[in-house]
């Protein structure tokens, strides 16, 4: 299995509800990431798990919450969003966290914040 | 501060032809090159990776070409398809022990029939 998983594909919800963005990956990788990315613009890195642990944040609001349960798997938990955050978010994977290492990227949630 | 310049932004060709994506970056030190194709609203997939020590990278219809010296790389797409309507994304990685990538704006190519 080469591929990243994202679930789900789209998501709708309000400024006060609850969700959770999923990524799943078989590939033994032991780094993954979350990017935001708006229309027209390239992708911004939010967080890099490497080993199961968070080793960066780059100044994320902390309504966006990731978790790493396990290596192969990646959430980001969201909790009262701004319509501003609707965005594409991708998830990806490498083997490992350093600069040489190719990143595989997931399809994509796409959220939008009403 | 690191960045990555691509041209043109956009480019509509028609269908059966060639053309010619630029990237010049000023990340340093520098690691390696990738191109990615994004199609609207789906994830980025990777079309080659290149080292400095690389001159040329081929992938199907696919040639990258990188100058390490004058810091420029090119990707060039041979005889389109309509397929081929996609973002083009030049990433640039710098050699830390750190997987932050400096992406470029991309080019948005329209291949038409």
């Amino acid at each position: 299995d080469t591929e990243v998983t994202q679930t789900p594909k789209h998501l709708v919800m309000g400024m006060t509800n609850k969700k959770s963005l999923k990524c799943e990956q078989h590939m033994g990788h032991r780094a993954m990431y979350w990017y935001k990315q708006k229309a027209k613009k390239p992708p911004e890195l939010m967080f890099v798990y490497s080993y199961e642990k968070l080793s960066i944040n780059e100044s994320v609001p902390s309504r966006f919450s990731p978790e790493c349960p396990n290596s192969s798997l990646l959430n980001l938990h969201l909790h009262a969003l701004q319509p501003e955050d609707s965005a594409l978010y991708l998830c990806a994977s490498s083997p490992t966290s350093g600069g040489n290492n190719e990143q595989f990227f997931g399809p994509g949630t796409r959220l939008t914040v009403l | 501060k690191n960045q990555v310049e691509q041209s043109p932004q956009s480019l509509i060709i028609l269908e059966g032809k060639n053309c010619t994506l630029q990237c010049n970056y000023t990340v340093s030190p520098f690691s390696n090159l990738r191109w990615y194709k994004q199609d609207t609203g789906r994830g980025p997939v990777s079309l080659t990776i290149m080292t400095f020590s690389e001159n040329t990278k081929s992938n199907g219809r696919y040639t990258a070409t990188l100058d390490a010296d004058t810091k420029q790389s090119s990707l060039h797409i041979t005889a389109s398809q309509l397929s081929d309507s996609a973002s083009y994304i030049c990433v640039v990685s710098p050699s830390w022990g750190y997987s932050t990538l400096t992406f470029g704006k991309g080019t948005m190519l329209l291949v038409s029939p």
